[in-house]
């Protein structure tokens, strides 16, 4: 079982651009998280969804944007990238609340 | 007050040492504990649910104090292996993961 797969492993953006972090499980979990962890700070809810056509903020929302068209799939949209998320990126998936959540390997994003 | 809140080390013990440590929390509502585990560059791995009556897996033995909001790890018989950052996450939510991570806490085990 591959687990959670994040994709870019590692990538250097300019201010202003765009990009995708893609994330894909295979668990069939109806549950996904994306997070960022800064240096020296604790995990930071960006979105979660709790099924495929269902999204929702977390507590660090703005400047990105998800969107869930499948239950495997919940890609992480930065539209004009800033210094601001230059950070860590995990994504995590759980079958259900309370249930042991798994994590992607990351994406280490840095704006320059 | 930080919501979760734990010192951030690092702890440096000697291999075979006990060590402990703990982490507390804001919310007196929050619904389930756990620890998680994370190496360096890598992504957080569950390493055990904390319950109530407190919860033991081999060398490691976690516990809740609810009416002074803390959780606590203690490490037995330490390994070089378990050098990481512990982190300590609290549950908020109702219906979904609303979990709340701490800084952690890194643990440094030397020969």
């Amino acid at each position: 079982n591959a687990g959670v797969t994040q994709t870019p492993k590692f990538r250097i953006l300019k201010i202003g651009q765009s990009m995708t972090l893609q994330c894909t499980q295979d668990m069939n979990h109806n549950y996904m998280y994306w997070y960022r962890q800064d240096p020296g700070m604790g995990l930071k809810l960006i979105y979660y969804s709790v099924g495929a056509g269902i999204t929702d903020k977390g507590e660090v929302p703005n400047g990105y944007n998800v969107s869930r068209s499948t239950t495997e799939d919940f890609p992480l949209r930065l539209e004009l990238a800033a210094p601001s998320q230059t950070s860590v990126y995990f994504c995590a998936s759980e079958r259900g609340p309370n249930e042991k959540l798994f994590f992607g390997s990351g994406t280490q994003l840095s704006v320059l | 007050r930080k919501e979760v809140e734990q010192d951030p080390g690092p702890f440096n013990v000697p291999e075979g040492a006990t060590v402990a440590f703990n982490c507390t929390y804001s919310n007196s509502a929050s619904q389930s504990f756990f620890w998680y585990r994370q190496d360096c560059r890598k992504e957080p791995k569950l390493l055990m649910s904390v319950y109530s009556s407190g919860n033991e897996d081999g060398r490691f033995t976690a516990q809740l104090n609810r009416a002074s909001q803390y959780i606590s790890l203690l490490i037995r018989d330490s390994k070089l292996s378990d050098s990481a950052t512990y982190l300590c996450v609290v549950n908020e939510g109702t219906g979904f993961q609303k979990l709340v991570f701490g800084t952690g806490t890194r643990l440094l085990v030397s020969p």
